[in-house]
């Protein structure tokens, strides 16, 4: 089966950095990414992480730790309209298997 | 170069009724993969299509099919409409052996 954990609602500043942490359980492990989602539109890619360590694009970087089954997303420099739905979601075999998703809010 | 294009944007069906949802891909990607998303929750993978073909499944009944035709796009296929179908249905297209999947803005059904 697949369980991927990560926390419901996460609450920032303007201008503060904000990590957003995801656990997984899962029958098999090709990669694991990060989407963004806004209320009403669609997912849209941030990362992708296939090997060990941090990746960097920008304000937004991501880390995986394959044999600890940990992931987190870390979003620098906050903005307001960084404010969306954050999901975690592992790439297995030929699907995306995907967490509740987290929903942060920026506050001036 | 146009991404990923869904319709149609919302419909609204009674319950038993049948519905169908469209999906074209993003331009050289030829891989549509199907998901449902409730209010507050993450997408659930229904299925997979490449080649015309159904290449994996998510934990859904037969009710839901797909197809997808030579120019490799796809269609969602719902039959016997029940209330707890109301969900946003994202269609998302990539290459094969390639990622990300790229999402489409979705339908949003209502079961009334």
């Amino acid at each position: 089966g697949q369980n991927i954990d990560q926390p419901t609602e996460m609450t920032a500043t303007e201008g503060a950095i904000v990590q957003i942490n995801c656990t997984y359980q899962t029958s098999g492990f090709n990669g694991l990414f990060w989407y963004q989602q806004h209320a009403g539109e669609a997912p849209t890619f941030l990362s992708y992480n296939v090997l060990d360590g941090l990746e960097e694009k920008g304000r937004f970087s991501s880390f995986l730790s394959r044999s600890k089954g940990y992931s987190y997303l870390l979003l620098k420099e906050l903005q307001m309209k960084d404010s969306a739905s954050y999901l975690c979601a592992v790439h297995n075999d030929y699907k995306l298997s995907f967490g509740a998703g987290t929903t942060v809010t920026v506050r001036a | 170069d146009a991404g990923v294009t869904q319709s149609p944007t919302h419909l609204i069906k009674t319950r038993g009724q049948q519905v169908t949802l469209r999906c074209s891909p993003k331009s050289g990607h030829d891989t549509v993969s199907w998901y449902q998303q409730a209010l507050g929750q993450g997408p659930q993978f229904i299925f997979q299509y490449y080649e015309e073909e159904e290449r994996q499944r998510g934990n859904f009944p037969d009710r839901f099919s797909g197809h997808q035709f030579p120019n490799y796009s796809s269609e969602l296929n719902v039959n016997a409409l029940l209330l707890g179908d109301s969900a946003l249905y994202l269609c998302a297209s990539s290459a094969w052996g390639n990622q990300p999947q790229h999402f489409g803005d979705g339908t949003r059904l209502s079961i009334l």
